[in-house]
This record gives C-alpha cells, sequence and structure tokens, in this order.
C-alpha cells in the first residue's frame, strides 16, 4: 500500500505570503497526485490533478509540482480565502490514500 | 447541474448497522465511478471504497475491508454503503465523491463533485 505524508502541519501564514505544502509518496506514483482544499462544514474541492494541472476555475496563485514521490502544492500569495486545510491524494493505486493534512492558520 | 445527496447517517451503538445512501442527479450517474471518503474528527480525510461504473469491480479501504460494503443501483442513481459491525474509530462525515478520469494525462482522476456529507456517530 502507498502511503502519502504531508509537511507541514499547521502551517501558521500571514496574508500574502508564498505557501509551500509537501507531499511524499512511499513509491514512485509518476504524476497521479491531486490536492484538495478542506474547509470545515463543507466539501472539499479539487485545486490540482495530475500532480500540475490547475482545475479549471481555481485561481492561478495556486499551482503544483512534482512527480515520482515528491510533490508540492503552492500558494504564491495568500488570501483570506485560503485558510483551510489542505490534502494530497495519490490516485496511482485501486485504494487512492490521502496525505495527512495540512492546516493553514493565520500567524 | 450536479448535485449528490447523502443520507443515512445518525448516531447507533456499537456493533450495530446503518446504511448510507447518495442519490445523484444532473449527470449520466451509470457512466461513472464512485467513491466514499470519510472525515473523522481530528484525523483528516480517509478514503473508504470505490465501486466501477457498472458495479462489477470494488475495492475497500483495510480499516473497513469485510465490515462494509459499497454498492450501486444505476437504475435509481444511487450509491450505497453498508456499514456493519461499527467500532466508535468509524465517526466520521462520510461524503460519496464522483470520478473524473482525465484521458489526456493518462488516465489520473480526482473527484470533481462531492456530496455535502452525512454525519455518523458511533457511541453507547
Amino acid at each position: 500500500e502507498i502511503r502519502m505524508t504531508q509537511s507541514p502541519s499547521p502551517l501558521s501564514a500571514s496574508v500574502g505570503d508564498r505557501v509551500t505544502i509537501t507531499c511524499r509518496a512511499s513509491q514512485n506514483i509518476g504524476k497521479y497526485l491531486s490536492w484538495y482544499q478542506h474547509k470545515p462544514g463543507k466539501a472539499p474541492k479539487v485545486l490540482i490533478y495530475g500532480a500540475s494541472n490547475l482545475v479549471r476555475g481555481v485561481p492561478s496563485r495556486f499551482s503544483g509540482s512534482g512527480s515520482g514521490t515528491d510533490f508540492t502544492l503552492t500558494i504564491s500569495r495568500l488570501q483570506t480565502d485560503d485558510f483551510a486545510s489542505y490534502y494530497c491524494q495519490e490516485t496511482y493505486s485501486l485504494s487512492p490514500r490521502f496525505g495527512g493534512g495540512t492546516k493553514v492558520d493565520i500567524k | 447541474q450536479v448535485h449528490l445527496v447523502e443520507s443515512g447517517g445518525g448516531v447507533v451503538q456499537p456493533g450495530r448497522s446503518l446504511r448510507l445512501s447518495c442519490v445523484a442527479s444532473g449527470f449520466t450517474f451509470g457512466v461513472c465511478g464512485m467513491h466514499w471518503v470519510r472525515e473523522s474528527p481530528g484525523k483528516g480525510l480517509e478514503w473508504i471504497a470505490v465501486i466501477s461504473f457498472d458495479g462489477r469491480t470494488k475495492k475497500h479501504a483495510d480499516s473497513v475491508e469485510g465490515r462494509f460494503t459499497v454498492s450501486r443501483d444505476n437504475s435509481k442513481n444511487t450509491l450505497y454503503l453498508q456499514m456493519n459491525s461499527l467500532r466508535p474509530e468509524d465517526t466520521a462525515v462520510y461524503y460519496c465523491a464522483r470520478e473524473e478520469v482525465v484521458a489526456s494525462a493518462d488516465g489520473t482522476m480526482y473527484y470533481d463533485f462531492w456530496g455535502q456529507g452525512t454525519l455518523v456517530t458511533v457511541s453507547s
């Protein structure tokens, strides 16, 4: 089974900061990785698929990179609406596991 | 407009059973793979189960294997999760999610639509 490890958690940041979240897979998953944003009381929202493809309608300040085992989600200039939890998910296996999540809160 | 509406959650004693439903509308349900994902207090998102568009292929997470069963009725546009032998650690908000497969990206997938979630609390 593939294990997904995210860091850091939590992450304290200010509006306007550049934020980077890391996700590491326990084995090579190519580019089979998605990123989600999750706010309390709401359904998760997909941001990135295929490691680096921005979903239509998602602000361009979000970007994803990486392949193999190491991936990053970057928010170029953090906005108020971005304070939330972020999860990576491998979609390489038939059991698509999530990382443990990174909560981005206000510094 | 795509809608996924879960129901069936509630408070249940350990060892008892519960069946969750997810009614889909606004798209052709019978051509989409569907998943169940849960969020436990303080534990983040956990993938629980997947079922193929025709119901022939199913897979469950190790944590629920042998206790939970995913199924679907395409004639009713409904996804199910039968949960038996419930444990306190199964307490969570349960979401159904639609799978979108991107052929142009080597067949990678993501969840493009989610339900609003239904809360299951397992407690004596």
